[in-house]
């Protein structure tokens, strides 16, 4: 049983570029958690997704940051020209449809902005 | 405005003995309690989680213990190993919904 998926992995991107972070949740999980990490820093909740729907997206940037998670594939965190306060690990959890509060992580995209 | 507390930032332990952390809450609507222990370089890893409707919670070498009226959660790792070395990271959430996490601490532990 796969846990969650992220890709890539690392991710450089210069100054103005866009940025799209991908996240495949565990299998039978419908609900998608984004969260970034800043070095030396604990998780801070960015969004929160079900299939189609955002729920939550209180802890997003106003500007450039937005998520989805369609019916079909991955969800999908998109960050537009990007700048170097965005370099941070993104992590991606997913929880079960019903019943269950865990929620599981996957090994994170590490962006760097230059 | 932080709404779970960890301390300490950093603590070192000899090899056998018990590790010690401590997370405080303010919003009394939260309704689960997990930990979870990350390693550099790696995403967050669930240890062990808690509903306020108990005290002690215990797996393994891991132990939670939960003080409602204090609004605070304690991780304790009996006989800690050099593999426990790892930053801890306590969470909170209302029901499934977006957690909360602590600053975190790192556990090193000394062979």
């Amino acid at each position: 049983n796969a846990g969650v998926m992220q890709n890539p992995r690392h991710l450089v991107r210069r100054r103005g570029q866009e940025a799209r972070l991908r996240c495949s949740p565990m299998k039978g999980h419908s609900h998608v958690y984004w969260y970034r990490q800043l070095p030396e820093e604990g998780l801070k909740f960015m969004v929160y997704l079900q299939k189609e729907n955002i729920i939550d997206e209180s802890g997003m940037p106003k500007e450039r940051f937005s998520a989805e998670f369609p019916k079909e594939g991955p969800s999908i965190l998109r960050i537009q020209q990007v700048v170097r306060g965005d370099s941070a690990a993104y992590f991606c959890a997913s929880s079960p449809s019903t019943g269950g509060y865990e929620q599981y992580f996957g090994p994170g995209t590490r962006l760097t902005v230059t | 405005q932080q709404q779970v507390k960890q301390s300490p930032q950093s603590l070192i332990v000899q090899k056998g003995g018990i590790s010690i952390i401590n997370c405080a809450y303010e919003n009394t609507a939260f309704d689960y309690f997990p930990w979870y222990q990350q390693f550099p370089g790696k995403g967050p890893a669930l240890l062990i989680a808690i509903r306020p409707d108990v005290s002690e919670k215990k797996e393994g070498r891991f132990t939670i213990s939960f003080n409602k009226s204090a609004k605070q959660f304690s991780l304790h790792i009996m006989d800690s190993q050099p593999g426990d070395s790892a930053t801890y990271f306590c969470a909170a959430s209302i029901s499934n919904y977006k957690l909360s996490f602590g600053a975190g601490t790192t556990v090193t532990v000394r062979a």
